[in-house]
């Protein structure tokens, strides 16, 4: 399995400003996802991060506020812009391996909270 | 559009005993893959197991076994000889090979192990 770790690991930030959360991975992968977990709720995928390319949003998450980049095989960050309460959640990163097929691997996560 | 339900808010299990987490999943796509995930208090996503669509066998991970009836879409975990770091959150999620398996997550089961 592939070693993922994120920075940071939690955050208290104060509304109106950006965070930008880094995913770093251990080898080499082909597919890198952010996902969001706001409090007491399930996973839900905002973006596909495209290695050398613009992410692929999902339904209901925009660029602008999510603004995402990947420019390698092994890293990826997730900025939160102009940040409001309701973007508090856990952010975490995940991974899927070349070499162990379509199992995906998820980053201990960032916990932010916004004031 | 898929879709995954965990019916089972919350179960409690005694230690050393089996327990059975119940998930059923709604796709047309013929390719796909199912995933369990454990969540600890500390909000990492640990991969525990994974079943393909195409896969003969029942999928089996140490104490973790999978019970994949395909034509009732169902894909319950079943965890036995339960021990108290069990106790956490268990997700079930779906990934579609089209849709480069982009995962869809449950509401999750908690679990609560008791000694």
């Amino acid at each position: 399995s592939a070693v993922i770790s994120q920075k940071p690991s939690r955050d208290i930030c104060q509304r109106g400003t950006s965070l930008t959360i880094q995913c770093q991975v251990d080898s080499q992968v082909t597919m890198m996802f952010w996902y969001r977990q706001q409090p007491g709720q399930s996973l839900t995928l905002i973006a596909t991060a495209n290695q050398g390319s613009e992410a692929t949003y999902e339904s209901g998450f925009v660029i602008d506020k999510f603004p995402i980049s990947r420019p390698n095989l092994t890293f990826s960050t997730l900025t939160v812009s102009n940040m409001s309460p309701e973007d508090s959640s856990i952010y975490l990163c995940s991974v899927s391996t070349v070499t162990t097929g379509y199992e995906q691997y998820f980053g201990p996560g960032t916990r932010l909270t916004v004031t | 559009a898929q879709k995954i339900t965990q019916t089972q808010p919350g179960m409690f299990v005694q230690e050393k005993e089996a327990v059975t987490l119940d998930c059923t999943y709604d796709t047309s796509d013929p390719s796909y893959g199912l995933f369990w995930y454990k969540q600890p208090s500390s909000g990492e996503m640990i991969f525990l197991i994974y079943q393909g669509s195409y896969d003969q066998q029942n999928a089996t991970e140490g104490r973790y076994s999978l019970n994949f009836q395909k034509a009732r879409k169902s894909a319950n975990l079943v965890i036995s000889a339960s021990q108290l770091g069990d106790s956490a959150m268990y997700f079930c999620a779906m990934g579609r090979r089209s849709n480069d398996y982009k995962l869809s997550f449950g509401a999750g089961t908690t679990v609560t192990v008791r000694a």
